[in-house]
């Protein structure tokens, strides 16, 4: 079983750049998220969907946009890279939102480097 | 502050042996609490999920106690194998008006199991 796919695994780009990350999961869930993770800090939440066609602000969007394409299908998109950016970000979906206890799967991450 | 504070920072014990992961959190209310374990250079898994109302999840090896009232959980490796050397994530929904979407993680304790 796939799980939850996401690509690129490794990118590079120069402050100012766009790209988008790609995610997809065939476990048929309704919810999908997007975090990141920084040395020294805990997972962030960057933006949530509940289910197709709805999102919602985590605690750190800004300067990021997302389009919950389809029920498997959930990008994430630098408009403008910044330094600050640089991260490693992680896919995930559940078939509930977390207040549900549902088990959260992962993906295997995509290391974003901004210069 | 974290709402969600997990010692020791990092652990090396020897293969076969115990240990004992600690979890403090201060998010309340709460609807479950997680462990995740994450391998360098991958995606979290989940090894346990408590409601609020569980005092202990087992996994295998892995044990996870809960006490809601002095709001800690530990996590407990028996036997330990050099393929326990991971991350292991203490991750704490809320059940507040507006978080009911997110995770809180702490920042992790990583375990080195050597031979």
């Amino acid at each position: 079983n796939a799980g939850v796919t996401q690509t690129p695994k490794f990118q590079v780009l120069k402050t100012g750049q766009s790209m988008t990350l790609q995610c997809a999961q065939d476990m048929n869930h309704n919810s999908m998220y997007w975090y990141r993770q920084d040395p020294g800090m805990g997972l962030r939440l960057i933006y949530y969907s509940a289910s197709e066609g709805t999102t919602d602000k985590g605690e750190v969007p800004n300067g990021y946009n997302v389009s919950r394409l389809n029920k498997r299908e959930f990008s994430l998109r630098l408009e403008s890279a910044a330094p600050s950016q640089t991260s490693v970000y992680f896919c995930a979906s559940s078939e509930r939102g977390p207040f549900s206890g549902n088990t959260i799967y992962f993906g295997e991450g995509s290391w974003l480097t901004v210069v | 502050k974290n709402q969600v504070e997990q010692s020791p920072q990092s652990l090396i014990i020897l293969e076969g042996k115990n240990c004992t992961l600690q979890c403090n959190y201060t998010v309340s209310p709460f609807s479950n609490l997680r462990w995740y374990k994450q391998d360098t250079g991958r995606g979290p898994v989940s090894l346990t999920i408590m409601t609020f109302s569980e005092n202990t999840k087992s996994n295998g090896r892995y044990t996870a106690t809960l006490d809601a009232d002095t709001k800690q959980s530990s996590l407990h490796i028996t036997a330990s194998q050099l393929s326990d050397s991971a991350s292991y994530i203490c991750v704490v929904s809320p059940n507040y008006g507006g978080a009911t979407n997110k995770l809180i993680f702490g920042t992790g304790t990583l375990l080195a199991v050597q031979p």
